[in-house]
């Protein structure tokens, strides 16, 4: 069985790092694209990035330099990291497999606030 | 980058109605276009995927089809459960894009 969770901080200060961890189970993230998306307050959602099957990585030009996706393979899991937080940046964070996005995890609400 | 032009942004139809929302490409994009749809408080859920292939569990009154660069995500005979928010994206090159979304209600 296919599953996805997102687990992140909740609130973070303005200016500080993002960290969500998306731990999958059910099939293997060598197998996979893995996606990052998002959706701030009353918008659509937002593609941010992805790492590959084979570890590489793409990102939206959107957030510039302060979007890092990563993994650790034996823990199943796959990470973001951004930095310079904006009250903008508020919003629901989800992880999604597959170049098609074919499941998603349940998403973590991140607050951007001091 | 690839621009998704999603449309309508709203659309109001009746039960058992015939629904149609459509997503333009800027170029081409192949077969690589999936649709969503969002409910209210949920993760968005795959509709179709390769422009025309149903996901698994969908019900068949959905459907996808392309024509060029445009592509339409078709509801046979609208349902309560299909109120939501509808969601193209294209996964042909990096940085993928999302359409802007369609808000599907009842008339």
């Amino acid at each position: 069985q296919v599953q996805l969770k997102e687990t992140g901080p909740g609130l973070v200060q303005p200016t500080q790092t993002l960290s969500i961890t998306c731990t999958v189970s059910g099939f293997s993230l060598t197998s996979y694209y893995m996606q990052w998306v998002r959706q701030t307050p009353g918008k659509g959602l937002e593609w941010m990035g992805f790492i590959r099957s084979g570890g590489s990585t793409e990102y939206n030009s959107e957030f510039k330099s302060r979007l890092s996706i990563s993994r650790d393979t034996s823990k199943n899991q796959v990470f973001l990291k951004m930095n310079s937080l904006k009250t903008e940046d508020t919003g629901v964070y989800y992880c999604a497999r597959g170049r098609s996005a074919h499941y998603w995890g349940q998403g973590v609400m991140v607050t951007v606030s001091s | 980058d690839i621009q998704m032009t999603q449309s309508p942004a709203s659309l109001s139809a009746s039960l058992e109605e015939i629904v149609t929302i459509t997503c333009q490409a800027s170029q081409d994009i192949g077969n690589w276009l999936s649709w969503y749809q969002q409910k209210p408080g949920k993760s968005p859920q795959l509709l179709i995927y390769g422009a025309t292939s149903l996901a698994d569990g969908v019900p068949s009154r959905f459907s996808g089809s392309r024509s060029g660069t445009q592509y339409s995500l078709k509801i046979s005979r609208l349902q309560v459960e299909d109120i939501g928010i509808y969601y193209c994206l294209q996964a042909y090159s990096a940085p993928y894009t999302f359409g802007a979304g369609t808000k599907l209600e009842l008339k």
